[in-house]
């Protein structure tokens, strides 16, 4: 069965940093792209970065560049996004989604999705 | 960006009836088109990949279809527990953009 659990959410102040993760298992890791999408309280979805599955590519939603950085370590199974420079808008459940076709060298579609870890950015 | 447009924002109906959801891309997506059904506090749940390809587990009363720009949605005989919210994703072009939305409501 395949499952993505988040962790590390929790309340920073603006300005501050912190590293949320996604551990996986039930598939073989190494195999699929990876994913972020957060959802502020009371919003949509926005799509944050995604990674490809050697972390060979790397890509990030403008409103996050230069300031959030993707990285998994496929020993581990898992996957990481560290937040720095937090603003209040970035106060939202942060949750991981993998990829639906394993090693896709082109746009995937998202199969799995973890339960979402919440992160609140306020002084 | 390529900017995901759905209609209607919220939409009522009964159980037993058939619903549409409509989908619109500013631009051409191909068939890379994506919905999800989200229920208040769960994370988001995969029914549709590639326009029209059923996620595996997921009830046949569930289809989509469309290509280009103009998508669809359409649940067939709605139960109790096909009410809640359901976003649209393009997957064509990073940055990956999700519609705003549509919330399903009993009448």
């Amino acid at each position: 069965e395949v499952q993505l659990v988040e962790s590390g959410g929790g309340l920073v102040k603006p300005g501050g940093s912190l590293t949320i993760s996604c551990a996986a298992s039930g598939f073989t890791f190494n195999n699929y792209n990876m994913n972020w999408v957060r959802q502020a309280p009371g919003k949509g979805l926005e799509w944050v970065s995604s990674i490809t599955s050697s972390s060979g590519y790397i890509y990030y939603a403008d409103s996050v560049k230069g300031r959030f950085t993707i990285s998994r370590d496929n020993a581990k199974n898992s996957l990481y996004l560290q937040m720095n420079s937090l603003r209040a808008e970035d106060t939202a459940v942060y949750y991981c989604a993998r990829a639906g076709v394993p090693a896709a060298i082109v746009g995937s579609h998202f199969d799995y999705w973890g339960q979402g870890t919440l992160v609140i950015v306020s002084s | 960006d390529i900017q995901m447009t759905q209609s209607p924002s919220s939409l009522s109906a009964s159980v037993g009836d058939r619903v549409t959801i409509t989908c619109r891309a500013s631009q051409a997506i191909s068939n890379y088109l994506a919905w999800f059904q989200q229920k208040p506090g769960k994370a988001p749940k995969s029914l549709i990949y590639a326009a029209s390809s059923l996620q595996s587990g997921v009830p046949s009363k569930f289809s989509g279809s469309g290509s280009g720009t103009d998508f669809t949605l359409t649940i067939s005989s709605l139960q109790p527990e096909d009410f809640a919210t359901y976003y649209c994703q393009q997957y064509n072009s990073y940055p990956y953009t999700f519609g705003q939305g549509t919330k399903l409501e009993i009448k």
